[in-house]
């Protein structure tokens, strides 16, 4: 089953906006991680999150974390057509030797 | 550093045969995992080795198997092929733990006909 649900599961958007994309899980985490995958691809690495922070930047890229509600957020600013792809959040579980996917967001930005 | 590689990228296999798709992860990297992802199940984990050995497995049936070499490189074998194993095999990499940042490599889209 998958630990991490993402929400949206399907986002449009107009090129230069900012995309958000949330991710909720269920168990104690260790770190959650975010990744970006084009149209049946690979998944690229996008930013990880230890449980003992807040906020991370990247780029253009903001993830929040919120251990006390068991959430996060993937905020994508000034977006551009390249960001066109599915989003994916995961969780590394205390203890566990796996990490855990939600089913992903899919964004597209429109030109 | 070389990418994550796999081969093949595409295979198209039927019904009761077996496959063995390989994996060669980045340079120095001694973890290596495996997942199914198909549309309606998501990215599944399959198992996970290091130093040859498999430290984690997913929940899926003895058909599904891997190996560790003891240069990294990965294979796994799924024999007897059903439908359902129809889905994009991915391998990833990471220094020494599955919590890491995982490298992914392109993928194995497998057709079960």
């Amino acid at each position: 089953s998958q630990q991490g649900e993402e929400d949206p599961q399907a986002l449009s958007i107009q090129e230069g906006e900012n995309a958000t994309m949330n991710c909720s899980y269920k168990t104690s985490i260790n770190n959650l991680q975010w990744y970006r995958q084009n149209s049946g691809r690979g998944l690229v690495h996008l930013i990880l999150i230890r449980s003992n922070e807040r906020e991370k930047h990247s780029g253009r890229l903001r993830v929040t974390l919120d251990t006390s509600k068991k959430s996060s957020s993937l905020l994508i600013t000034a977006s551009r057509a390249a960001d066109t792809a599915s989003y994916f959040c995961a969780t590394a579980r205390q203890g566990a030797q796996k990490l855990v996917f939600g089913q992903g967001t899919r964004l597209t930005i429109n030109p | 550093k070389a990418g994550v590689t796999q081969t093949p990228r595409y295979l198209i296999k039927t019904r009761g045969q077996q496959v063995t798709l390989s994996c060669s992860p980045i340079s120095g990297h001694r973890s290596v995992s495996w997942y199914q992802q198909t549309p309606g199940q998501g990215l599944q984990f399959l198992f996970e080795y290091f130093s040859e050995t498999q430290r984690n497995k997913g929940n899926f049936p003895g058909r599904f198997s891997g190996r560790q070499f003891s240069n990294s490189r990965s294979e796994m074998n799924v024999s007897t092929l059903e439908l359902g194993d129809s889905a994009l095999y991915l391998c990833a990499s990471s220094v020494n733990r599955v919590g890491e940042t995982q490298y992914f490599g392109p993928g194995t889209r497998l057709l079960v006909l």
